[in-house]
């Protein structure tokens, strides 16, 4: 079992539709959770960086992360085409910018 | 921008050949990070460094990989006698929550 599971997609959506993006995890020790956005070619953008249970919200996005059920998301509102991207979630044991376990990462179109 | 530099964005090689990448991250920051990404897959550790000390090294990187960092600032990775395996972009990261430069793409024919 991977130690972290991301459904690779592809996500078609309309724009301004709302982009619900899951990651599950398998090891309860994880506390740290990131969300990066990757467009073609280019390095991973950081997105959202969390370290507790609950949302955090920045602009039109929110992260959420249910440390019980080792399950975390990334809610995209109002979804433009420049969201068009693959996102890739990141768990790590610790913070202060320890070694990250990433997903696989989840390929996302938004449509005009 | 992330402030950190990567060089070369692209390098195409035939197989048997050495590479190198080159990384220059923003001063402050004293550890940095090398992640390979291959297609379809998500970023995976390499190594990481404390200033200049090499602090950590994943099972991934074979005796072929060498990484440095003089002084505690630039880091090099070097890849010796390339191999097909080895074609994927190459990330240097740093910081708290791990900002990336935009990578080196390695292609090896």
């Amino acid at each position: 079992q991977k130690e972290v599971e991301q459904d690779p997609g592809p996500l078609s959506v309309p724009e301004g539709a709302i982009v619900s993006l899951n990651c599950t995890y398998s090891n309860s020790a994880f506390q740290y959770f990131m969300w990066y956005r990757q467009y073609s070619r280019k390095g991973p953008e950081l997105l959202m960086y969390t370290y507790s249970s609950g949302n955090k919200e920045d602009g039109r996005f929110t992260a959420q992360v249910d440390k019980s059920s080792k399950y975390i998301s990334l809610f995209i509102r109002d979804s433009q085409p420049s969201d068009s991207a693959t996102y890739l979630c990141a768990i790590s044991l610790t913070g202060g910018g320890n070694k990250l376990t990433f997903g696989t990462g989840t390929q996302l179109k938004v449509e005009l | 921008d992330t402030g950190v530099s990567q060089d070369p964005r692209h390098k195409i090689t035939k197989r048997g050949q050495n590479v190198t990448f080159r990384c220059d991250p923003i001063s402050e920051h004293n550890r940095l990070y090398w992640y390979r990404q291959t297609l379809g897959q998500g970023p995976e550790f390499l190594t990481y460094f404390q200033n200049e000390a090499q602090l950590e090294k994943s099972r991934l990187l074979s005796d072929r990989f060498s990484a440095e960092r003089p002084k505690g600032s630039f880091s090099t990775l070097e890849i010796q006698r390339t191999e097909q395996g080895d074609s994927a972009m190459y990330l240097c990261g740093q910081g708290r929550e791990l900002f990336f430069g935009e990578g080196s793409r390695l292609t090896v024919l």
